[in-house]
This record gives C-alpha cells, structure tokens and sequence, in this order.
C-alpha cells in the first residue's frame, strides 16, 4: 500500500519566517495531494490541494509544490502569523477516495 | 449550512465495554469516511461508505469493529469488547459523491478513552 513520510515532525520559526514541510509517497499512481490544519483539539481543515497535472498551486500565503518524478510534494507558508501554529498533516490519494496521511507537523510561530 | 457531526464528543468506557459512535454527515454527500488518530499519529482510515454500502472495510482493524450507515445518511462506528488499545479520537468526514481527489470534510471527531 502507500506509504507518506512527513518531515519535519516538528517546526519553529519566528513571525514573519516561511515554514516548509515536506512529505514523500511511494505509489506513482497517486494523483491527488491535499493538505489539512489540525489546531489542539478541532477538526483537520482542508487548506490547500493540487492534483498531479500541476506543480503548483499557490492560495495567498500558502503554496504547494509536486514534483512527481522524485515523489514528494511541500507546503510552503510565508510571511508566518501566530495563528498558524497548529499541527499540518499531508495526504496523498489515487483515483478513489482513501486518503493515507502523513504523521503530521506541529508547527510553532514565535512572536 | 452545517458541516460533519459526531457524537459524543467524548466517551470514557471500561475494557471490555461495547461503544456506538455516531457521525451525521453534510446533507447530500453520499461518501462517508471513518479515521482514527492515536496520539501523536496520523489518522488512519478504517472504512468508506457510498451510499448504505461500505465497498472498502481494510481499514477496520479487527472483528470487534463494525460500522454501519442507513438512509444513505448517518453512519455509526461500533467497537465491541473494547481494549485499551481502541482509545484515540475517531473521526469521520463526509465528501460529495466519492470520487478520487474529492475534499473530504472532517467531524471534530470522539475521543474515546478505554480504563
């Protein structure tokens, strides 16, 4: 089955900073590729996705990246607000409906 | 409108109790999907419905997990003789029609803890 690593498990940076997470999938026939923000104790929310006939995709201060030669995808945040500490988490999907997930990154922006 | 229910949002139980979870999906989407978070983890899918039928199970991870959905609406997750080891959050999310790249919108999930 597919197998998502998810690096790295945890990420401090100072406001204002880009924080990038990565993760890597084992399966080419992936094809879809959303990534969720899980704050302490509420529900996982979709905040980005991209689809393997784009490399990128970018939503104001979130963008991600495909290369689906090498198997990874990122996330990238810029110009970090307090507001997004919370623990990331990215997926991977076939053409079907099971996601499977990475562990997740709790990521900490220092005031 | 609303989004993925669950209920309860907590439960504490004893080893070897049986548990219901419930989880009401957004009106009109057909696919149904249940995943469990143990602490510090990823969540794990256990089983997707289309409609009243559940064509994947793989995930369930052993006999004493049942699920069920009626009406093509609200789904419950029955965890029979449980064991410390069931305790984690279990989550359900619900999607429009099922098919691949579709988002999939999460519950707040049950926190289920085992003594």
């Amino acid at each position: 089955g597919e197998n998502v690593e998810q690096h790295p498990s945890t990420l401090s940076v100072q406001e204002g900073d880009s924080a990038v997470i990565k993760c890597t999938y084992s399966d080419s026939a992936s094809n879809y590729f959303p990534w969720y923000k899980q704050e302490l104790g509420k529900r996982p929310q979709l905040i980005i996705d991209i689809r393997s006939n784009v490399g990128e995709k970018k939503d104001q201060r979130i963008a991600v990246t495909l290369n689906k030669t090498a198997k990874h995808f990122s996330l990238h945040i810029t110009e970090t607000q307090p507001e997004d500490s919370a623990v990331y988490f990215c997926a991977v999907g076939i053409s079907n409906y099971k996601l499977t997930f990475g562990k997740g990154t709790l990521l900490t922006v220092n005031p | 409108g609303a989004g993925v229910s669950q209920s309860p949002s907590n439960k504490v139980t004893e080893k070897g109790k049986d548990v219901e979870l419930r989880c009401d999906p957004i009106s009109g989407h057909t696919a149904l999907y249940w995943y469990r978070q143990s602490l510090g983890q990823g969540l794990e899918f256990l089983i997707y419905f289309q409609g009243n039928s559940a064509p994947d199970k793989s995930g369930l991870p052993s006999d004493r997990f049942s699920a069920e959905r009626t009406g093509g609406s609200v789904s419950t997750l029955t965890i029979q003789r449980t064991q410390q080891e069931d305790s984690a959050v279990y989550l359900c999310a619900s999607s429009l029609v099922g098919g691949g790249g579709e988002t999939q919108y999460f519950g707040p999930g049950t926190r289920l803890l085992v003594l």
